[in-house]
């Protein structure tokens, strides 16, 4: 079975500070993507890589970078939190090449809070 | 701008009834379609992809409408366990940002 994990379930941080989501998927898929969840709002994409040292901007990159120094890891960075990013934030992963279209095997979640 | 509609319900259903919902999408250009789960508080798992010629999976049925630009979801003697968020998902088949989620339908079924 396809494994995605992260780092955290439950995450609590200030206002300004730095925060990483860590990412990991163990079936050497080619793509990773960061989503988050809010009630009203559904699945919205933040960033998405094909492939190692890739990445490209979703439908609301604002506020966010991410890394891929490794194929089975992409972290999502929050440089400086802010409260309107509380949120649930999904990870997935799928297998296909860019171009393609391909069952997206998501994580258990994060969910943060921005005090 | 592409969308994908869903009623968010909640669809309140008896132990064993049918039920059904729809899906509709704005950009006539989408390839694939699929069905995904959510259970509260975890995260979405595929239920079923939608091809053009109707599937079944059991008890659950996908249909898709290209004329009307709808896609449906039957579950037919529906089980406690049915009780979750169904999402709708349509793509435009260029990779990941012709990924579009619905915000999903939420289903209870009642003892």
């Amino acid at each position: 079975d396809v494994k995605v994990t992260q780092s955290s379930r439950y995450l609590v941080k200030r206002t300004g500070e730095k925060v990483f989501l860590e990412c990991v998927q163990d079936m050497d898929h080619e793509n990773m993507f960061w989503y988050r969840q809010d009630p009203g709002l559904g699945l919205r994409l933040i960033y998405f890589s094909y492939d190692v040292k890739m990445k490209e901007k979703g439908d609301i990159p604002e506020g966010y970078s991410v890394s891929r120094e490794k194929k089975e890891r992409f972290s999502l960075i929050l440089e400086s939190a802010s409260t309107n990013q509380t949120s649930m934030y999904l990870c997935a992963s799928s297998f296909l090449p860019s171009g393609s279209t391909d069952t997206q095997y998501f994580g258990p979640g994060t969910r943060l809070t921005v005090l | 701008r592409k969308e994908v509609e869903q009623d968010p319900g909640p669809f309140n259903v008896p132990e064993g009834a049918t039920v059904a919902f729809n899906c509709t999408y704005s950009n006539s250009a989408s390839q694939s379609f699929f069905w995904y789960r959510q259970d509260c508080r975890k995260e979405p798992k595929l239920l079923m992809s939608v091809y053009s010629s109707g599937n079944e999976d059991g008890r659950f049925t996908a249909q898709l409408n290209r004329a009307s630009q709808y896609i449906s979801l039957l579950i037919r003697d529906s089980k406690l366990s049915d009780s979750a968020t169904y999402l709708c998902v349509v793509s435009l088949g260029g990779g990941a940002d012709g990924l579009t989620f619905g915000k999903g339908t939420h289903l209870i079924i009642q003892p």
